[in-house]
């Protein structure tokens, strides 16, 4: 299976500042990588996606969310932290079966 | 807008099925759509269990494939899961989603907790 190997575990920032988080793939999922946000006691929401070399954010994410990375190497930045950006990010390959997730990182505020 | 809601017993015991439910508002499960499962072990990440197409095709994980059975139920709109021969790392968060897109999940219902244990 493909594994999904997100880092850092944990990234402290301060409001206002930008984060950027990183995901790599133990083998090409070309474009096809998406980003989801958990936040304290919910469930995970779809943040961004990738897809025929585009990334897309799902509706009602602010433009403070982007993607970037193919092949095996990802990259989430979200400018200028609000306080609602805090919680854990997973990543997640569509490209391989089985359906594979990052283990997450958490941003917290620092 | 679509919303989920799994349901079902929060504690099975060692050895039985570990069944749950999820049902859909605001969309019909017949329709051209797909559905699926994914859990969160405590203090874990993400594994994704299946999905489920509204005709009943299934695509399993490997790694659980051997006791997993998932189908869908249009007349009471909702759709089910079922994982054979609980253990203790059967303990999770199980979350139901809808399949957007090729294999994304949103939304997600807002989880159930069980748990594994004599």
């Amino acid at each position: 299976e493909t594994v999904m190997t997100q880092s850092p575990a944990t990234l402290s920032v301060s409001p206002g500042e930008s984060a950027t988080l990183f995901c790599r793939a133990s083998q090409s999922v070309s474009y096809n990588l998406a980003w989801y946000q958990q936040r304290p006691g919910q469930a995970p929401r779809l943040l961004i996606f990738g897809m025929y070399g585009v990334y897309t954010r799902a509706s009602g994410i602010p433009a403070r969310f982007s993607g970037s990375g193919s092949g095996t190497e990802f990259t989430l930045t979200i400018s200028s932290l609000q306080s609602e950006d805090y919680g854990v990010y997973y990543c997640q390959q569509f490209n391989n079966w089985p359906l594979t997730f990052g283990g997450g990182t958490k941003v917290e505020i620092k | 807008q679509v919303q989920l809601q799994a349901s079902g017993p929060g504690l099975v015991k060692p050895s039985e099925t570990l069944s749950l439910t999820c049902a859909v508002y605001g969309f019909s499960v017949s329709s051209n759509s797909y559905w699926g499962w994914i859990r969160q072990p405590p203090g874990k990440g993400l594994e994704w269990i299946g999905t489920l197409s509204h005709g009943g095709n299934t695509y399993y994980n490997p790694a659980l494939k051997s006791r997993v059975t998932m189908s869908v139920d249009t007349s009471k709109n909702q759709f089910a899961l079922r994982l054979t021969s609980a253990t203790a790392a059967d303990t999770a968060v199980y979350y139901c989603a809808r399949r957007s897109g090729d294999n994304l999940f949103d939304p997600w219902g807002q989880g159930i907790r069980v748990t594994v244990s004599s």
